[in-house]
């Protein structure tokens, strides 16, 4: 069975524009989530997808954010790009459902540096 | 006070012997809890997954969750070098429209040969 598949793996953008990050879960799965890492933060979570529904979200500002489709892949945007929003970017996806306490599992990131 | 809370590390301990990795978190609705493991420059990967107050054994892991105190432990038995890593602890909260997996900034572990 595949793994969570996020593309592209790295990113390299300036200050001002925007960019769009891409995750395929494991099949089966509906619930996709997102996360910033950085040195200094840890995992901080941005948003929860399940069913094309934003489910949960973050304390990140509104240049975040993100989509799914009835495949269940979703899609992260971040507008007007700025240095602070260099970091890894990790998708994870789960079986989901209310309630649900299945495991995440996360694909390999998206390791995005803006300059 | 941190939702849920590990120490930075570095832990270090000599091949062969047991690591204690612990967290503490905050929200008493707290229901499920995982430990992950992250080697350097990859992204986190499912070690085990607890439920229930008590210990729950997978080959030279046991995590282990006392709800009553808030606190979840990983033991990691014949520590091997290949254990070093950061280990996150994560804990899924249910409640209201939230239902977020929150995680530990993570402990890192360094086995020594």
């Amino acid at each position: 069975k595949a793994g969570v598949t996020q593309t592209p793996r790295y990113l390299i953008k300036t200050r001002g524009q925007q960019v769009t990050l891409s995750c395929s879960p494991i099949s089966g799965h509906r619930s996709v989530s997102w996360y910033q890492q950085t040195p200094g933060q840890g995992l901080q979570f941005l948003f929860e997808y399940f069913s094309e529904t934003q489910r949960n979200k973050g304390n990140f500002p509104g240049r975040f954010s993100g989509r799914q489709f009835s495949n269940s892949r979703s899609e992260m945007n971040v507008s007007t790009l700025e240095l602070g929003d260099s970091a890894l970017y990790l998708c994870a996806s789960s079986l989901g459902g209310v309630g649900s306490n299945q495991p995440q599992h996360f694909g390999d990131g998206t390791r995005l540096s803006i300059l | 006070q941190k939702e849920v809370e590990q120490n930075s590390g570095p832990l270090s301990v000599p091949e062969g012997a047991i690591a204690s990795l612990n967290c503490t978190y905050s929200d008493r609705v707290s229901q499920s809890f995982f430990w992950y493991r992250q080697y350097s420059g990859k992204s986190p990967e499912l070690i085990m997954s607890i439920y229930s107050n008590g210990d729950k054994e997978d080959g030279r892991f046991t995590a282990q969750l006392n709800k009553a105190s808030q606190y979840v432990s990983l033991l990691i038995r014949d520590s091997q070098p290949s254990d070093s890593a950061t280990y996150l602890c994560a804990v899924r909260n249910y409640g209201g429209a939230t239902n977020k997996l929150i995680f530990g900034t993570g402990t890192l572990l360094a086995v020594q040969p």
